[in-house]
């Protein structure tokens, strides 16, 4: 079965300050791995996604997350944050080419100005 | 882009109505759409996949006799709530895979239900 962690509900980050979402997934075969993004009132939106290759993929907005195997990590980073990066963030995995997708329950980014 | 609509936006209805709730993949085709359900400030929840052409499979705990759902064609598939219950007052949101073989689906906007 699989299941998705997202550790923090809430992360606060300062305008131009390094974004760190935390998410760890268990899978019992080879994951797919993504990030949604929610901005408020509006619908789920793909930032990024990670099938198979680089284990370093880049999103939308100057979104970028690294797979890494041997932690079951799929951490969502930015270098510097703005103040429309406030949303909500969910973190999600599939098995393999399987459609199934299972949610984390999300971190909320605050952006101070 | 891939555009997933839902109809309608919101609903209020009676305890012990039906409500059904229309999820249609506007510019692609979609073999295959799942429902969600997000209470507020939450993840979304899977409730269950919908696969044109026949029955949808339930997740756990999901009761299938409550929650109706029909993929009729390759655009639409809809979720009927039978006898809701203020309980089940939620966000409904669907989702679509493009039959093209994407392996991105695609979100509608959601549904907020209210049952007084």
């Amino acid at each position: 079965a699989q299941s998705v962690t997202q550790l923090g509900s809430h992360v606060s980050v300062s305008e131009g300050a390094l974004v760190l979402l935390r998410c760890n997934y268990s899978s019992s075969v080879p994951p797919y791995l993504f990030w949604y993004v929610q901005y408020p009132n509006q619908r789920l939106q793909l930032l990024l996604k990670y099938t198979t290759g680089a284990t370093l993929v880049k999103g939308i907005n100057g979104f970028e997350a690294e797979f890494k195997k041997s932690e079951t990590s799929f951490h969502l980073t930015k270098p510097s944050a703005h103040m429309s990066d406030a949303a909500e963030y969910f973190c999600a995995v599939s098995e393999g080419g399987g459609f199934k997708t299972i949610f984390g329950a999300g971190t909320r980014l605050f952006v101070k100005a | 882009g891939a555009v997933v609509s839902q109809h309608p936006s919101r609903v209020i209805c009676k305890s012990g109505t039906s409500v059904k709730i229309e999820c249609r993949s506007l510019d692609f085709q979609a073999t295959t759409m799942f429902w969600y359900r997000q209470f507020p400030k939450q993840s979304l929840m899977l409730m269950a996949t919908s696969n044109e052409g026949s029955k949808a499979t339930y997740e756990q705990g999901v009761e299938k006799d409550k929650f109706l759902i029909n993929h009729a064609s390759l655009t639409l598939s809809t979720l009927t709530v039978t006898s809701a219950h203020p309980e089940d007052s939620s966000f409904y949101i669907c989702s679509a895979f493009p039959t093209s073989g994407q392996e991105t689906q695609y979100f509608g906007p959601g549904t907020r239900l209210l049952v007084l």
